[in-house]
């Protein structure tokens, strides 16, 4: 077990629609990341955000958005679903926020059905 | 820019015998190296990561990996399969500079067979 939550663990809904992953970061950690897994594009990084700012950002799409709140648990919200949207949403957090030295600390992710 | 291109998709060894996954980078700029293993239904889980100091590093589980700048490689070995090996590694790489990005690159499936 990491520390990191994730909810919900499962999430089926159809295109067009918008929905939010939620992830609580370890304890002490103030960096949270947001990754996607999927079988044609594979592991790709998104965004981080860094004590409630956002510190770096990846492939993600203008559709998706994040944030961090005061308390440093993250919401990623994706919105207007498109079938290719479909795949496991990982969370990770680190103590700093250096993804070069920092080890980040993944949480078990949300795999996003969109039918 | 930086890339990282994991060979072989799919690495099958007997137990007991060596394991050796090949990651080679690309960086125009001092790279951090990482490895990772997902086992199935899990999150990733950090083995172990080049940060500019030891070229050999060694990580959890008996592996181990070593940076070689003139090959632009950081392969991970492990002298002895065990059955609980079998999982997908990712080979990453990062820097302090360009956005800060984690690279991953495609993994590869080891399959450990008695």
């Amino acid at each position: 077990d990491s520390g990191v939550t994730q909810t919900p663990k499962h999430l089926i809904t159809a295109t067009g629609q918008r929905v939010t992953l939620r992830c609580s970061p370890r304890s002490g950690d103030l960096s949270v990341y947001w990754y996607q897994q999927s079988l044609d594009q594979g592991l790709q990084f998104l965004i981080q955000y860094y004590n409630g700012e956002e510190r770096a950002k990846g492939n993600i799409l203008e559709r998706f958005s994040a944030q961090q709140f005061p308390d440093l648990h993250s919401e990623l919200n994706l919105s207007s679903l498109e079938l290719g949207d479909s795949a496991l949403y990982f969370c990770a957090s680190s103590r700093g926020q250096l993804q070069s030295t920092d080890t980040q600390y993944f949480g078990p992710g949300t795999r996003l059905t969109v039918l | 820019a930086q890339s990282v291109t994991q060979l072989g998709s799919h690495v099958s060894v007997s137990e007991g015998a060596l394991v050796l996954l090949r990651c080679n980078y690309s960086s125009s700029v001092p790279p951090y190296l990482f490895w990772y293993v997902q086992y199935p239904n899990q999150g990733l889980q950090l083995l172990l990561k080049y940060t500019s100091a030891a070229t050999l590093v060694k990580g959890i589980n008996g592996f181990e990996a070593e940076f070689k700048k003139s090959e632009t490689s950081f392969h991970l070995t492990k002298p002895s399969a065990h059955m609980s090996d079998a999982a997908e590694y990712f080979c990453a790489v990062s820097s302090n500079t360009g956005g800060f990005k984690t690279i991953f690159g495609a993994g590869t499936r080891l399959f450990v067979k008695a």
